[in-house]
């Protein structure tokens, strides 16, 4: 399968900060996506992005699929943006289409 | 809200016991999708159905099953339970993983405690 690497494991930010998250992987892809877990443990999509950039409000993602990373950005971090964050990729190989591969997440905590 | 149900949203329960957990697709959505997480192991693929066939396994144990309806909805059955299977268990659905767009959405899981 695909391996899935996400960095840092950890990271604490004072409210109004700036954060970038980074997920490496294995073998070319078909999907990658980024999620939010809150407390509840709900999986919140963030972006659907095997390659390209994207924006969403304070939130933007970068994926450079010949390199095999993608870049997930926080600004002006808020404590409600607290929570783990996962990268997610789908392989290209036919006896695995479909499936996601999840790195461990980053663990985001934003004090006020 | 994703549009994916999951029900129950908790479930507790002995060791040996037998449970099942639903889902429910988006709507148009043909692929469902079930994953297990543990602390230890992380998020794991389990299991994928598309329009009513089984399309891959992963990490499924033999003691759980699954089958998709041709209402589309989902089931996963975990028999034999042991304390290791104590995890938050999520389903997802998406159109069809061989189209360009195989966006994943993910239900708000059942969080399974055996004890």
């Amino acid at each position: 399968g695909i391996q899935v690497e996400q960095s840092p494991p950890d990271l604490i930010l004072q409210e109004g900060a700036n954060s970038t998250l980074r997920c490496n992987f294995s073998d070319s892809v078909n999907n990658l996506q980024w999620f939010h877990q809150n407390p509840w443990g709900q999986l919140i999509n963030l972006f659907y992005i095997p390659s390209g950039t994207k924006q969403n409000g304070r939130l933007s993602a970068t994926t450079v699929a010949t390199e095999r990373y993608s870049l997930l950005y926080i600004s002006s971090s808020q404590t409600t943006d607290s929570g783990v964050y996962f990268c997610a990729v789908g392989s290209r190989r036919g006896s695995t289409l479909g499936r996601l591969y999840f790195g461990r997440g980053t663990q985001l905590t934003v004090w006020p | 809200d994703s549009g994916v149900t999951q029900t129950p949203k908790h479930l507790i329960t002995a060791t040996g016991q037998r449970v099942t957990l639903r889902c429910s697709p988006r709507s148009g959505d043909l692929s469902v999708y079930w994953y297990q997480q543990s602390l230890d192991q992380g998020l794991q693929f389990l299991i994928q159905y598309y329009n009513g066939e089984e399309r891959a396994k992963g990490n499924i144990l033999e003691r759980f099953s699954a089958q998709q309806f041709p209402d589309l909805h989902s089931e996963l059955n975990l028999s034999s339970l042991e304390l290791g299977d104590s995890a938050l268990y999520f389903c997802a659905s998406s159109g069809n993983p061989r189209l360009a767009d195989n966006e994943q959405f993910f239900g708000p899981g059942t969080r399974l405690t055996v004890l």
